[in-house]
């Protein structure tokens, strides 16, 4: 039972390029979640999908998409990636929206 | 002005002490309030989850809620060496189908041997 599984481990970019963030649970969660990380700041929540076939804007939405694939799996896609994108990325799963929300290991990015 | 504010420290304390982190919040429709805990390098991992006002004890830990001052806090009794970790506080106003936290800064302690 891995929990929460996030890859990669570490990117780096150059201003400009694209990349896709992976997310994987195997707790049969409904709920799952992309957060930024940034110093000073706690984590900000980017978007969210409450179950399968949905997802919504949060806090810091701007210049990311995300594709709930299936029930296991949420994707956050930097189309054209920015320096002010450079953070730490955490996924994160709950089996509703009202229970304990686990955390991936996160992906470290920089943006050059 | 944040939603929630929490003083980042770093705050320093030997081992044994009991520790006090604390969160203030200025969104009234806050319901559900959790305190995490992250190594460094590592993902946040839940350690408390309360529920409206009150207070709540696991073990060394005793987290307090008092909505009509919109204060939380966390307690740390006995501290260890391992306990040195970030401490971040969240709340939410608590939806079923997803619940969007909203964190604090983090407090970032140190356990002295």
């Amino acid at each position: 039972n891995a929990g929460v599984t996030q890859t990669p481990k570490f990117q780096v970019l150059k201003t400009g390029q694209s990349m896709t963030l992976q997310c994987a649970q195997d707790m049969n969660h409904n709920s799952m979640y992309w957060y930024r990380q940034d110093p000073g700041m706690g984590l900000r929540l980017i978007y969210y999908s409450a179950s399968e076939g949905t997802t919504d804007k949060g806090e810091v939405p701007n210049g990311y998409n995300v594709s709930r694939l299936n029930k296991r799996e949420f994707s956050l896609r930097l189309e054209s990636a920015a320096p002010s994108q450079t953070s730490v990325y955490f996924c994160a799963s709950s089996l509703r929206g009202v229970d304990e929300q686990f955390f991936g290991p996160g992906t470290r990015l920089t943006v050059l | 002005q944040k939603e929630v504010e929490q003083d980042p420290g770093p705050l320093s304390v030997p081992e044994g002490a009991i520790v006090s982190l604390n969160c203030t919040y200025s969104n009234s429709a806050f319901q559900y309030f959790m305190w995490y805990r992250q190594y460094s390098r590592k993902g946040p991992e839940l350690l408390m989850y309360t529920y409206s006002s009150g207070n709540k004890e696991d073990g060394r830990f005793t987290a307090q809620v008092d909505k009509s001052s919109k204060y939380i806090s966390l307690f740390i009794r006995d501290s260890q060496p391992s306990d040195s970790a970030t401490y971040l506080c969240a709340m939410s106003r608590g939806d079923w189908g997803a619940q969007k936290l909203v964190f604090g800064q983090g407090t970032r302690l140190t356990i002295n041997p």
